[in-house]
């Protein structure tokens, strides 16, 4: 069956440390993985998107990377800081021009 | 520019009656979709647009419909509300990769 997994529901991390998520699919083969953050109460904003065949895509602190062989994303957080708590999702296509199918979220909390 | 736009933000219904929640985007996006969001479960797909006049089926399309007369609307339709169905929406719009999402409809069935 096709499965998107992020490593945790909650991670807890302290301020100024890098905070690193996971997002692992089986059974898909998506044309690129995005990340987005959620706030309590709003919508899911988009952050970055990767494509299958970049390995690293950067945009201020944050970086993406995107293992098509181990079928895994990995999310970084440099230097986080207390508004950075949120909960970030994955996302991915399923060979491209397919609705997103997204994981379940990790609740990340930055403490100062 | 709104974005995306959803309407009602809350809702409570009572089991049985209908409803219709309305979705309207100003990007000119040709893909359009409605999620559920629960606790645990993530968002998942009721049903989605590539284009005008179409509509396809998601994840979870059971006790849903949905139509899209025009490019920039996008409405779900709720004919015979369940408790199962109390859920916050969300109504996203795209030209094929990044999606832009409503701000959220919380619906209650009671």
């Amino acid at each position: 069956s096709q499965k998107i997994e992020q490593n945790s529901e909650a991670l807890n991390i302290q301020e100024g440390k890098t905070a690193t998520l996971t997002c692992n699919y089986t059974n898909y083969s998506p044309a690129y993985l995005q990340w987005y953050r959620q706030d309590p109460g709003r919508g899911p904003v988009f952050l970055l998107l990767i494509r299958e065949n970049e390995k690293e895509k950067r945009k201020e602190r944050l970086k993406v990377t995107f293992d098509t062989t181990l079928k895994q994303s990995l999310f970084h957080i440099t230097a986080s800081q207390p508004a950075d708590s949120a909960t970030y999702l994955c996302a991915l296509d399923n060979s491209g021009n397919t609705p997103l199918v997204f994981g379940k979220g990790t609740r990340l909390s930055v403490i100062a | 520019n709104a974005g995306v736009t959803q309407t009602p933000k809350f809702r409570v219904l009572k089991t049985g009656q209908s409803m219709t929640l309305l979705c309207a985007q100003d990007m000119n996006h040709e893909y359009m979709y409605w999620y559920r969001q629960d606790p645990g479960m993530g968002l998942r797909l009721i049903h989605y647009s590539v284009g005008e006049g179409t509509t396809a089926k998601g994840e979870v399309p059971d006790g849903y419909n949905v139509s899209r007369l025009k490019k920039q609307n996008f409405l779900l339709g709720l004919e015979s509300a369940a408790p199962s169905q109390t859920s916050v929406y969300f109504c996203a719009s795209s030209y094929g990769d990044e999606a832009f999402f409503g701000q959220g409809t919380r619906l209650t069935v009671v």
